[in-house]
């Protein structure tokens, strides 16, 4: 299994500035993905990091926006840049273990004012 | 490409009745499936998961889930619901083993469920 802890656990922003949100995890992990829920959506996958290299971003999401860090196998941070109020959402960490499993953190409340 | 569709954004039903959300999905190969349950304020939380072995599956807190293919449906069920089992369920579906960086998980809208006293 795997522990995740993501911080903030929720914040209030003001439009036009940033936020980076941080995802730990208790063990090394190759690949760490970020998702976005928004109110009433599924998950959407942001990005995957892999430790070393950059992000790979999906479609509809860049690296200025999202700009995303992997230092090393434990630990992510996501950066949500210039905010608006569209970019209100939860916004969760995951990692995956074995070969089947995905683990989430508990997942960052993201309000923009 | 793969895709799950959950029938219903909310499900309510009564304390200590059969509890049924749905899940279709849509994959090129064998898939492998998932549900997970989102508590109020938390992160997602594995329930069970299907990945070729029996089909039907079960998982923690008394759910269950049966993978048939000739219907593509992955429906979770628990026999008696709690107050407890209140919260958001999302079915999901990923094509292969999940380590390699092209292999996505694909998630539901997921549905509500309520639980009436």
């Amino acid at each position: 299994s795997a522990v995740i802890s993501q911080k903030p656990s929720r914040d209030i922003c003001q439009r036009g500035t940033s936020l980076t949100i941080q995802c730990q995890v208790d063990s090394q992990v190759t690949m760490m993905f970020w998702y976005r829920q928004q109110p009433g959506q599924s998950l959407t996958l942001i990005a995957t990091a892999n430790q070393g290299s950059e992000a790979t971003y999906e479609s509809g999401f860049v690296i200025d926006k999202f700009p995303i860090s992997r230092p090393n196998l434990t630990f992510s941070t996501l950066t949500v840049s210039n905010m608006s109020p569209e970019d209100s959402s939860i916004y969760l960490c995951s990692v995956e273990k074995g070969d089947t499993e995905a683990f989430f953190g508990q997942g960052t409340r993201l309000t923009v004012v | 490409a793969q895709s799950v569709t959950q029938l219903g954004s909310h499900v309510s039903v009564s304390e200590g009745a059969l509890v049924l959300l749905r899940c279709n999905y849509s994959s090129s190969v064998p898939p492998y499936l998932f549900w997970y349950v989102q508590y109020p304020n938390q992160g997602l939380q594995l329930l069970l998961k299907y990945t070729s072995a029996a089909t039907l599956v079960k998982g923690i807190n008394g759910f269950e889930a049966e993978f048939k293919k000739s219907e593509t449906s992955f429906h979770l069920t628990k026999p008696s619901a709690h107050m407890s089992d209140a919260a958001e369920y999302f079915c999901a579906v990923s094509d292969r083993v999940i380590m390699n960086r092209d292999d996505k998980i694909i998630f539901g809208k997921g549905t509500r469920l309520h639980i009436l006293p």
